[in-house]
């Protein structure tokens, strides 16, 4: 079965610092991993995916992300916060029925000025 | 400009009424897909469909029910047998060959009193 677990509901960094979202998935098929993000009242805009290629992925508005098998981990990271940067973020891992996509709870991102 | 479309934005209804939303793409795309987004909860698979006149049920169908009469046009209905129908609902779509990448609408949010 595979599922999403993404550690901290609401992460609050200041203009600049460091952007650490955390996301853990169980898979019992080599997995596709993404990341979205969501702005108030829209649809999920992909930031980036895992799909076996590199590990380390890089997606649009400066993202980036590690695929750790060992650590069962998808991490996404930006090393400078924008205060556009301001969103929800959600993780996600394609289930062994190509169609079925599973999100995490999602993490909402706080940037202070 | 291609994309998916959905509407109304926001749609109120009674309690006991049945009620339709729209989801539209002009992207080719095979695959069309609805979630269901309640707060801290993440996206909820509710139905999809690979094809013209065929449609599975995700983790949430109960209470729903889907059409696809056309490859662009993919409605949901929200029936009075669904318990708790209030919350914020995502359509997407993938296209044939890249089936792992999902193109979101913006969403509609439906509010029953």
């Amino acid at each position: 079965a595979q599922s999403v677990t993404q550690l901290g509901s609401h992460v609050s960094v200041s203009e600049g610092a460091l952007v650490l979202l955390r996301c853990n998935y169980s898979s019992s098929v080599p997995p596709y991993l993404f990341w979205y993000v969501q702005y108030p009242n829209q649809g999920l805009q992909l930031l980036l995916k895992y799909t076996s290629a590199a590990t380390l992925v890089k997606g649009i508005n400066g993202f980036e992300a590690e695929f750790k098998k060992s650590e069962t981990s998808f991490h996404l990271t930006k090393p400078s916060a924008h205060m556009s940067d301001a969103a929800e973020y959600f993780c996600a891992v394609r289930g062994n029925n190509f169609n079925k996509f599973y999100f995490g709870s999602g993490t909402k991102l706080n940037v202070k000025p | 400009d291609g994309g998916i479309t959905q509407s109304p934005k926001y749609l109120f209804r009674k309690e006991g009424q049945n009620v339709t939303l729209s989801c539209e793409q002009n992207l080719n795309h095979d695959a069309m897909y609805w979630y269901r987004q309640d707060p801290g909860q993440g996206l909820r698979l509710i139905y999809y469909s690979q094809i013209v006149n065929d449609f599975q049920k995700g983790d949430i169908a109960e209470g729903y029910s889907v059409s696809r009469e056309k490859k662009e046009s993919f409605p949901l209905t929200v029936t009075s047998a669904q318990k708790n129908p209030t919350a914020f609902y995502l359509c997407a779509s993938s296209p044939p060959k890249v089936p792992y990448e999902q193109y979101f609408g913006p969403g509609t949010r439906l509010t029953v009193t």
